[in-house]
C-alpha cells in the first residue's frame, strides 16, 4: 500500500469547517483513500473512503485531486466531539490489511 | 449488535506472567484483526484472520506472542511470558471481507500494563 503524509496536528474553531490534508503521491490506480479517526481512549472508527470521485456521507466529505496524489477530509461544522486523531490510509481493496500512520491530531476549540 | 467485544478492559500483571486477551467479533464478520498501540510505535497490526485462518502474522513481535481463532465468534491473543515492553493498548477489529470495501469495526481495547 502507498505511504501517506499528514500534518501531525491541526486546530479548528468549533462550528467551522475542518479541512484535513493528506498526501499520497505514490498511490496506484487500484488503491482507495480511506479515512479513520480515533477519539481518545477508543478504537479507531471508519469515516469515509473513495477512489477517484469526491464522496460525502453523514460524517464528512472527501475531496480527491484529479491526479489522486492528495486528498482532503472535510468536517463541515466541527464540534468539540470531533477532537481526535484522523488517519488517512491508502489501501488496495484486493487485500484486507490497513496500515495506520501517525495521523493528524485535530483539536476543536470553543 | 453489541459491536466488537474485548475482555478484559484493563489488565495489570507482573513480568513473566501469562496474559490472555479475548475478542468476540461482530456476528457475520469473517475477518478479525489484532492491533497494538503505543505512544512510540503508534497503531500496529499484529495478525489477522480470514474465515478463522491466520493470513498474516508478520506483525507479531516474537514467539512470546500467539493468537488463535478456534471459531468464528472468538479469538485470543496470548503473551507468555509477558515483559514490561508489552505494555500497550491491544485492539481487536472485525470486518465482513468480500474482496472489496471492508470497513473495520474496532473494539474498545484492552489496556495492558506489565510491571
Amino acid at each position: 500500500d502507498a505511504k501517506t503524509t499528514q500534518p501531525p496536528s491541526m486546530d479548528c474553531a468549533e462550528g467551522r469547517a475542518a479541512n484535513l490534508p493528506c498526501n499520497h503521491s505514490t498511490i496506484s490506480g487500484n488503491e482507495y483513500v480511506y479515512w479513520y479517526r480515533q477519539i481518545h481512549s477508543q478504537g479507531p472508527q471508519y469515516i469515509i473512503h473513495g477512489l477517484k470521485n469526491n464522496e460525502t456521507n453523514e460524517m464528512a466529505s472527501l475531496i480527491i485531486t484529479e491526479d489522486r496524489k492528495s486528498s482532503t477530509l472535510i468536517l463541515p461544522h466541527a464540534t468539540l466531539r470531533d477532537t481526535a486523531v484522523y488517519y488517512c490510509i491508502v489501501h488496495n481493496n484486493a487485500g484486507n490489511m490497513l496500515t495506520f500512520g501517525g495521523g493528524t491530531r485535530l483539536m476543536v476549540k470553543p | 449488535d453489541a459491536g466488537v467485544i474485548q475482555s478484559p478492559r484493563h489488565e495489570v500483571t507482573e513480568m513473566g506472567q501469562e496474559v490472555t486477551l479475548r475478542c468476540k467479533p461482530i456476528s457475520g464478520h469473517n475477518s478479525l484483526f489484532w492491533y497494538r498501540q503505543t505512544m512510540m510505535r503508534g497503531l500496529e497490526l499484529l495478525i489477522y484472520f480470514n474465515n478463522n485462518v491466520p493470513i498474516d502474522d508478520s506483525g507479531m513481535p516474537e514467539d512470546r506472542f500467539s493468537a488463535k481463532m478456534p471459531n468464528a465468534s472468538f479469538s485470543t491473543l496470548k503473551i507468555q511470558p509477558s515483559e514490561p515492553r508489552d505494555s500497550a493498548v491491544y485492539f481487536c477489529a472485525s470486518s465482513r471481507y468480500s474482496g472489496g470495501h471492508n470497513e473495520q469495526f474496532f473494539g474498545p481495547g484492552t489496556r495492558l500494563t506489565v510491571l
